[in-house]
């Protein structure tokens, strides 16, 4: 099984509709991240967190919000999804600061139409 | 904040032929990795470089980190198909996160 989950997949959704992104990983790692890859830019960081109490914005945060229920679980919200929101997001986890290598799930593209 | 570049964006080389990508960033580095994402995957971490003109190799894989600690390359030797993907650089922002470059997407000519 992998280490790093994400769900769903794909997912298709209309402007305005709120979508919750799941990412859970096995690995026991404290620090979990979610990314947004467009093409051309890279990936560009949403949010990040340390623990379950530490919630950190990244350079992307707008439009976005995350919750982390457990060590092992990670959401992230679009509280009500817009076009230039479609793009492929990754959630990934690492064992301490940059330092460390992280790990990714295999992502989840979305489309807003 | 800080910025981490990459060029070139696209590579195109036919097989057999080296390939490099090089990777810039705004503020000295304490460290950097590689990672490698395979079309349709996800990212995966190659290497991390840590020393002032450190140079390391995995197979036909080197990686060189400058003497500033600014700039850093990936070099492939006879590419093969295997080696389709794109490949970010990523250095650390403070103590807390990575930042990722811009990647360069590499596609082979068989």
């Amino acid at each position: 099984d992998a280490d790093v989950t994400q769900t769903p997949r794909n997912r298709i959704t209309k402007t305005g509709k709120r979508i919750m992104l799941e990412c859970s990983q096995t690995k026991g790692h404290d620090r979990m991240y979610w990314y947004r890859q467009d093409p051309g830019l890279g990936l560009r960081l949403i949010y990040y967190s340390f623990d379950v109490k530490d919630i950190n914005k990244g350079e992307i945060s707008d439009g976005y919000s995350v919750s982390r229920q457990a060590q092992a679980k990670f959401s992230l919200s679009l509280e009500s999804a817009i076009p230039n929101q479609t793009a492929l997001y990754f959630c990934a986890t690492s064992n301490g600061g940059p330092r460390y290598e992280q790990y990714f799930g295999p992502g989840t593209r979305l489309t807003v139409t | 904040g800080q910025q981490v570049m990459q060029i070139p964006q696209y590579q195109h080389v036919q097989e057999g032929e080296d390939f490099t990508t090089y990777c810039n960033s705004s503020t000295t580095l304490s460290n950097i990795q590689w990672y490698k994402q395979r079309p349709g995957g996800h990212p995966v971490f190659l290497i991390q470089l840590v020393k002032s003109g450190e140079v390391k190799k995995q197979k036909r894989l080197t990686f060189q980190f400058g003497e500033a600690k600014k700039n850093s390359s990936l070099h492939i030797t006879a590419t093969q198909t295997t080696d389709v993907g794109t490949y970010f650089c990523a250095g650390p922002e403070g103590n807390e996160k990575l930042t990722f470059g811009t990647g360069t997407r590499l596609t082979i000519i068989p």
